[in-house]
């Protein structure tokens, strides 16, 4: 598709347990970003990507949340040792670079 | 520490009349602001955006304007439609942006309901 491509929509799991979640950005898109939006809450920045440089990980709540971006396209979040108060709704966007942001649907994780 | 605040979590307006959403911001040095619109069950979507060089940038029915010395901007939607119902996030970003010039800072967003 032309959109930014998020996987799964919606995702439930237990405390502790680990958990992954894909982007595909729009291809050609430079760079990436993962946000969350927890409930009542705005978009929190959680990571960013551009091109082959290190990425911006000043966002990242824990050292139980890491990201990787392969090949310059598609990225993973995985969320490691599962907490209730990570649950929130996860969502990537790519860009050119400056300004506008492309978002995907998101994905809703629940922690129960 | 929020950085971007919608005081407003809610507007209601009437099809037809203004909606205004406002935003403030704390960070004199954001260069660049954007306001996003979402739906439900949707990510967001852009909507328009103004630099710092200027005051005003309007796009039919939209228009944002910016007040560098009260650092505030707001969200003219003219006239209101309900298909504007949707939950309106402002975002700002600048070269202190925790050090990335593309980190988009966002408020907690205002929810705007269009009464037919």
């Amino acid at each position: 598709g032309a959109g930014v491509s998020q996987s799964p929509s919606n995702k439930v799991t237990e405390k502790g347990k680990d958990v992954e979640l894909r982007c595909d950005p729009i291809s050609g898109h430079t760079a990436l970003y993962w946000y969350r939006q927890s409930l009542g809450q705005g978009l929190e920045f959680l990571i960013y990507f551009q091109g082959n440089s290190a990425p911006d990980k000043s966002g990242l709540p824990s050292d139980r949340f890491s990201a990787e971006r392969t090949g310059g396209s598609v990225s993973t979040l995985t969320i490691q040792r599962t907490q209730q108060e990570d649950s929130a709704v996860y969502l990537c966007a790519s860009s050119h670079g400056v300004g506008e942001l492309f978002f995907g649907e998101g994905s809703r994780l629940t922690v129960l | 520490d929020q950085q971007v605040k919608q005081n407003s979590p809610s507007l209601s307006v009437q099809e037809g009349r203004i909606s205004i959403l406002n935003c403030d911001y704390t960070n004199s040095m954001f260069d660049y602001f954007l306001w996003y619109k979402k739906y439900p069950a949707e990510g967001p979507t852009f909507l328009i955006s103004i630099s710092s060089i200027k005051d005003k940038n309007e796009d039919g029915r939209f228009t944002v304007f910016l007040n560098k010395s009260a650092k505030h901007l707001s969200l003219h939607i003219v006239p209101s439609q309900p298909g504007d119902s949707a939950v309106y996030f402002c975002a700002a970003s600048g070269p202190n942006s925790g050090g990335s010039n593309y980190k988009l800072t966002f408020g907690k967003g205002t929810l705007l309901t269009v009464n037919p």
